[in-house]
């Protein structure tokens, strides 16, 4: 019963230093997401993947890159951590699209840049 | 503009009703939702209706949808404490693209 599991959950980075925000999902889902939390803003979408093979950039997606690994995984990579990255990442899944049929989201994962 | 507007927060007390407003912008949008997020936790869907419809009703919850004015409204009935935590409002335009407005976190006193 884990549904949508995000690893690690916390992460202190310094400033240059890369990482990469795991995701997995074991719902057999084809489309999946990351997106980004900060204060006092709605989640904004980072790149999505529409399904497996496929990647697409969405609304803040400068300093980040990402993997399809498989139809289970999605990866977020960012490559010279900055201080703006400072944020609470989600990642999600859902059947095809966000359409009526319910998005699953991880417990997100709390990254501070210094 | 691209913005979900929600207000901030919302203070009711345990038994009362609450109600969580939001503004959209794309007339265009085909389902609008409810999302609520728990301390610590990820998002769950609460609830969402479709476009074409005014009110949706989900046991204590009530959806009601002005297309005109692009004003949803979510009302808890007999709000408890464990309805307390961050309630997003969100709109699917096209493709995948669901944008969310910044949540409003809900306070309930015993």
């Amino acid at each position: 019963n884990a549904g949508v599991t995000q690893t690690p959950k916390f992460q202190v980075l310094k400033t240059g230093q890369s990482m990469t925000l795991q995701c997995a999902q074991d719902m057999n889902h084809n489309s999946m997401y990351w997106y980004r939390q900060d204060p006092g803003m709605g989640l904004r979408l980072i790149y999505y993947s529409a399904s497996e093979g496929t990647t697409d950039k969405g609304e803040v997606p400068n300093g980040y890159n990402v993997s399809r690994l498989n139809k289970r995984e999605f990866s977020l990579r960012l490559e010279s951590a900055a201080p703006s990255q400072t944020s609470v990442y989600f990642c999600a899944s859902s059947e095809y699209g966000m359409t009526k049929t319910e998005a699953f989201f991880g417990q997100g994962t709390r990254l501070t840049v210094v | 503009g691209e913005d979900v507007e929600q207000s901030l927060f919302l203070s009711v007390r345990e038994g009362d009703s609450s109600v969580i407003n939001c503004t959209y912008t794309d007339s265009s949008s085909t389902y609008l939702y409810w999302y609520k997020q728990e301390p610590g936790a990820g998002l769950q869907l609460l609830t969402y209706i479709f476009s074409n419809m005014d009110m949706k009703q989900d046991q204590r919850l009530t959806v009601l949808l002005n297309k005109k004015d692009k004003h949803l409204s979510l009302r808890i009935a007999d709000t408890q404490t464990g309805d307390s935590a961050i309630y997003f409002c969100a709109e699917k335009r096209g493709g995948f693209k669901t944008i969310f407005g910044a949540g409003t976190r809900l306070f309930v006193k015993a």
